[in-house]
């Protein structure tokens, strides 16, 4: 069974830090990571993704990529309220492009 | 633009009964999914549907059927309920192989 590895958390911030999330795979062959946010109630919806090994920038975010080490991380950079939710990190597995397999997912909660 | 859209919202089923959940997506994406998401276990997949025409077992299939009855619909069934079936179930819909989810509103279902 491939296995992706989140915190449960909760991780808490104060506004305007900088929230680190972090995401270990199993799935050596694994070529697609995604991170979503989940709000309370609500379905996950995509805030990035990343394919190559570095770094990927948009806006406030950052995802992180390290093959060799089966890592993948995201940076929130001043971090908002409106950030507090759940973080799903989630990797194509078993060879194939067409099943994610999603983490448990990271808290992460901003306070004012 | 609809997305991936979910029906019902919410069910009470009893345990035995049966019921079919409904999925549409109008983004002529080729893949659908079927995920169900429990308190600590996080979305876990059910049944998939690569292409039209082709569906494949996922994570946690057992009790479930699943109909992909054009590239717009998918539907899951569940034959005889159980409790243990109690959660809520996601319908998501893809484009090609690396690119993200595109996630439904999900459906709450209680098994009494």
């Amino acid at each position: 069974q491939k296995e992706v590895e989140q915190n449960s958390g909760p991780l808490s911030v104060p506004e305007g830090a900088i929230a680190s999330l972090n995401c270990t795979y199993s799935d050596r062959g694994s070529q697609s990571f995604f991170w979503y946010r989940q709000y309370s109630g609500k379905s996950p919806e995509l805030i990035m993704f990343i394919y190559s090994n570095g770094d990927k920038e948009d806006g406030r975010f950052t995802a992180q990529l390290n093959k060799a080490s089966q890592y993948v991380s995201l940076l929130i950079r001043d971090s908002q309220p409106s950030d507090s939710a759940t973080y799903l990190c989630a990797v194509n597995s078993g060879g194939s492009n067409y099943k994610l397999t999603f983490g448990k997912g990271t808290l992460l909660t901003v306070n004012p | 633009n609809a997305g991936v859209t979910q029906t019902p919202k919410f069910q009470v089923l009893k345990t035995g009964q049966s019921m079919t959940l409904q999925c549409a997506q109008d983004m002529n994406h080729n893949s659908m999914y079927w995920y169900r998401q429990d308190p600590g276990m996080g979305l876990r997949l059910i049944y998939y549907s690569a292409s039209e025409g082709t569906t494949d077992k996922g994570e946690v299939p057992n009790g479930y059927n699943v109909s992909r009855l054009n590239k717009r619909e998918f539907s899951l069934r569940l034959e005889s309920a159980a409790p243990s079936q109690t959660s809520v179930y996601f319908c998501a819909s893809k484009e090609v192989d690396n690119s993200p989810l595109h996630f439904g509103n999900g459906t709450r279902l209680t098994v009494t």
